[in-house]
Parts: structure tokens; C-alpha cells; sequence
């Protein structure tokens, strides 16, 4: 079945570093990609999305790019601020099935110090 | 604009007691609804979704259920909850099957 792996967390970085968190994925046919973002205390939002291979999801300085050679979907960004501080969640919705269901990694946090 | 709400933020229940958790979704008709859940270090997933009043699929077997008792509202309940079903529970919305779905702020319960 589908599934998606992410980099464990917690991911620590100083204000200003270049950021990467991996995502992977399993998948028959061509699934979208999204990855969302959980800020403290609030549900959840979505940061990027993808949805046909080698498409560029960006948002707020993020990027990731959907490659299928690799079934991969690292989400990038290249100098973080404190407020960035939140869960990552990468996530794939498959091409086939149509229930709309999305299917999520484990989540990574970000922690960013001044 | 739409907005969706879940209430309560977070809840402590006894083993065995029954569970209601809430969801609202306001400026929108006919929305797909979603009930995800995510355990301690493990990510979301879907527990329940619903295409329109009355209409519930499960995911998978578990001691929850779901009901949509009106078109935008979507309810989780358990008769007798487990120390397992502790967990953070979130509700979504989208527009149909293909499009982006849209969260809630979650609910956090503790089965104690």
C-alpha cells in the first residue's frame, strides 16, 4: 500500500540555517504530494503541494520538488527564522481510489533558536 | 470564508467512559469531512471520512465510530474508550474528493 517516510525529528537549527527535511514515498501510479505545517497549538496547514512529477511546490520560502526517479519530496528552505518553529508533515494523496484520503508521515519538528 | 471548529481542545477520560468530540464547518455545502487521528510518535491517520449526510466509511477497525447528522457537522464517538485511544484527534474538510483538504485545530485526549 502507500506510505510516506519522513526524517525523524526534533531538527535543531540556528536562525538563518539552510533547512532540509527528507520525505520519501511509496506509491502506485502518480500521487499528489503536499507537505503541512503545525504550528503550536493550532491544526494544521498546507505549506506545498505537487501533483505531477518534477513539479515545484513553494510557500513562504519553502520549496520541495515532486521526483519520481526517486520518490522523493524534501522540503527545503534556505535560511530559517525562529518562527518557522513548527511540526512538518509530508503527506500523499494516491492517484487512484478517489476517496480523497491522505496519507501522512510520521511528522518532523523544527525548533529554530535565535 | 470557510472555517471549521472542533471542540473541546482537549479532554481527559476515564477507561470505559463514552466519548463525543464535535466538528463544524461553516461556509461551504456538501463537504467531504475527515476524522484523522495521531498517536504519540506515529503520524496521522484516517480514521473515518464522509461524502455526504448519513454516508460514513471506516478506515479501520478500531472502538470508535463516526456520525454526520447534518451536512456540515461531523461527530466522533466511542461507548467505552481504551487507554489505546488516547491520541490527537483532528477533523478536515475539502470540496470534493480531489481537492485540498483544510484542518482543524485538533483535539488532544487523554484515556487515563
Amino acid at each position: 500500500g502507500n506510505s510516506v517516510t519522513q526524517m525523524e525529528g526534533p531538527v535543531t537549527l540556528s536562525e538563518e540555517a539552510f533547512l532540509t527535511i527528507n520525505c520519501t514515498y511509496t506509491a502506485t501510479g502518480y500521487p499528489s504530494l503536499f507537505w503541512y505545517v503545525q504550528y503550536p497549538g493550532e491544526g494544521l496547514q498546507l505549506l506545498l503541494k505537487a501533483t505531477k512529477a518534477d513539479d515545484k511546490g513553494s510557500n513562504k520560502g519553502f520549496e520541495a520538488t515532486y521526483r519520481k526517479e526517486t520518490t522523493s519530496f524534501h522540503l527545503e528552505k534556505g535560511s530559517v527564522q525562529v518562527s518557522d518553529s513548527a511540526v512538518y508533515f509530508c503527506a500523499l494523496r494516491g492517484a487512484s481510489g478517489n476517496t480523497g484520503k491522505l496519507i501522512f508521515g510520521q511528522g518532523t519538528t523544527l525548533q529554530v533558536k535565535p | 470564508s470557510q472555517t471549521i471548529h472542533q471542540w473541546p481542545a482537549t479532554l481527559v477520560q476515564p477507561v470505559g467512559s463514552p466519548l463525543s468530540l464535535e466538528c463544524t464547518v461553516e461556509g461551504t455545502s456538501n463537504p467531504n469531512l475527515y476524522w484523522y487521528r495521531q498517536a504519540a510518535g506515529r503520524g496521522l491517520q484516517l480514521l473515518f471520512y464522509s461524502v455526504g449526510i448519513g454516508q460514513i466509511s471506516s478506515e479501520v477497525p478500531q472502538n470508535l465510530s463516526a456520525s454526520r447528522p447534518q451536512d456540515r457537522q461531523f461527530i466522533l464517538s466511542s461507548k467505552k474508550l481504551l487507554l489505546s485511544d488516547s491520541g490527537f484527534y483532528l477533523c478536515a474538510w475539502s470540496y470534493g474528493q480531489g481537492s485540498i483538504q483544510y484542518f482543524g485545530a485538533g483535539t488532544r485526549l487523554s484515556v487515563l
